[in-house]
């Protein structure tokens, strides 16, 4: 059973870094895509930032561009998401999903969240 | 960049045809996939590669391409399918991945 479990989140002033982290199982995780997709409260899905099974290539909303930093290990089976320069509008449930073998494919699993608020 | 355009809301009687439709310039250059998202949970993949359906989702749920539209179908709805869907493509050239702003189905 493919399992992602996200941690990370919080309550954090605006300006202040947080880092999310994703653990996941049950899947070859070093043969698949990994995203992060944000949702902010009542509103629909953002994709915030992706990369490939071998990290080589990496990409990113311009929302979260130049502030978001998106990382790997394939040997702890875990996908990062290192989020500087925090804003108010970055308050939202991150998730993280399962992306196929591409970095622009489908999301076929998804976790529950941790959920982000970004206030002074 | 590019940019996926689906109405706010679908309203429908149960056992009729629902058709969300999704638009964009992109469309015509990369498949297209749906979610649907129930309240308090997270998206699930309801189709794939425009037409596809992966396992375990039921046959009611279909998926449609033509030009620079998508279109999701749920044939002879049920009061579960009420929830938020949302169509999704790709920017190859960036990369970046793009969702639809939703769109509520609601079973009258």
């Amino acid at each position: 059973e493919v399992q992602l479990v996200e941690s990370g989140g919080g309550l954090i002033q605006p300006g202040r870094s947080l880092r999310l982290s994703c653990s996941a199982s049950g899947f070859i995780f070093d043969d698949y895509a990994m995203h992060w997709v944000r949702q902010a409260p009542g509103k629909g899905l953002e994709w915030v930032s992706g990369i490939t099974w071998n990290s080589g290539i990496l990409g990113y909303a311009d929302s979260v561009k130049g502030r978001f930093t998106i990382s790997r290990d394939n040997a702890k089976k875990s996908v990062y998401l290192q989020m500087n320069s925090l804003r108010e509008e970055d308050t939202a449930l991150y998730y993280c999903a399962k992306g196929d073998d591409t970095l622009t494919g489908n999301c076929d699993y998804w976790g529950q969240g941790t959920l982000v608020a970004v206030s002074s | 960049s590019y940019e996926l355009t689906q109405p706010p809301s679908v309203s429908v009687s149960p056992g009729q045809t629902a058709r969300i439709t999704c638009s964009g310039d992109v469309l015509p250059k990369q498949y297209a996939y749906w979610y649907q998202q129930k309240p308090g949970q997270p998206p699930v993949l309801v189709t794939y590669k425009d037409i596809e359906r992966p396992s375990g989702i039921p046959e009611r749920f279909s998926g449609s391409s033509s030009g620079t539209t998508v279109t999701l179908t749920i044939s002879g709805v049920q009061a579960e399918d009420e929830a938020d869907y949302y169509c999704q493509s790709a920017d190859t050239s960036v990369p970046y991945v793009i969702f639809g702003g939703g769109t509520k189905l609601t079973v009258l």
